[in-house]
């Protein structure tokens, strides 16, 4: 199976500053990768899919680039409300994996 | 707008069987591929199980293989999680997640969650 590796786990930022966090699977994907934000006890919701197209409704402060093996999320301008876990998966085929997450905080 | 509403969930003891539902509304759920993704205490998302649109193709974690069974009723445009023989580790938060289109596309609609707990 492929494995989803995010970095960092865990990261701390201060508002306004640009975060990036990437996502490296043990086999090429080509472009089949979604990213999702999981606010402290809410549900999970798409923010990119087929790795760097913004889902309707997201913040254009997001974005996504990368393709094959790695990726990565980037956040221009960090606000508040971004405070929450990132959330790398691979859909091209099953099992649809997720990476372990990445828990983003305000400094 | 695309509503997912999910129930059954519960306290349950080793061993013992819950079916989980998940009631949709906004869109037809034949037209569109379906997954129950898990989340226990404190850690990550899993996909546990994922039916096709047609119905035809489905999936299994392997850690469930054997002992969940996902199905759908399109009368009620309603899906479901059978689950058989639970262990401790199945405890977490299942969500009924909508594919954007077939079963390699990502999850765009979520439900709140139900919370599965097994314990004695």
């Amino acid at each position: 199976d492929i494995q989803m590796t995010q970095s960092p786990s865990s990261l701390s930022a201060s508002v306004g500053d640009r975060v990036t966090i990437t996502c490296r699977a043990s086999q090429g994907i080509s472009n089949s990768l979604a990213w999702y934000q999981q606010k402290p006890g809410k549900v999970p919701k798409l923010l990119i899919y087929a790795a760097s197209t913004l889902q309707s409704g997201v913040p254009s402060r997001f974005s996504g680039s990368g393709s094959g093996t790695d990726f990565t999320l980037t956040i221009s301008s960090l606000q508040p409300e971004d405070v929450a876990t990132y959330y790398c998966q691979k859909y091209n085929s099953a099992p649809w994996t997720f990476g372990q997450g990445t828990k983003v905080e305000i400094k | 707008e695309v509503q997912l509403l999910e129930s059954g969930g519960g306290l349950v003891q080793p061993g013992g069987s819950l079916r989980l539902s998940c009631a949709a509304s906004g869109f037809t759920l034949t037209n569109y591929a379906m997954s129950w993704v898990r989340q226990a205490p404190g850690k990550g998302l899993e996909c546990v199980s994922a039916i096709s649109g047609g119905g035809s193709t489905t999936y299994y974690a392997d850690s469930v293989k054997g002992r969940f069974t996902i199905s759908r009723d399109s009368s009620k445009n309603t899906l479901y999680l059978q689950m058989n023989s639970l262990r401790a580790e199945d405890t977490a938060v299942y969500y009924c997640a909508k594919r954007q289109t077939q079963l390699w596309s990502s999850f765009d609609d979520w439900g709140q969650g139900t919370l599965v707990t097994v314990s004695s």
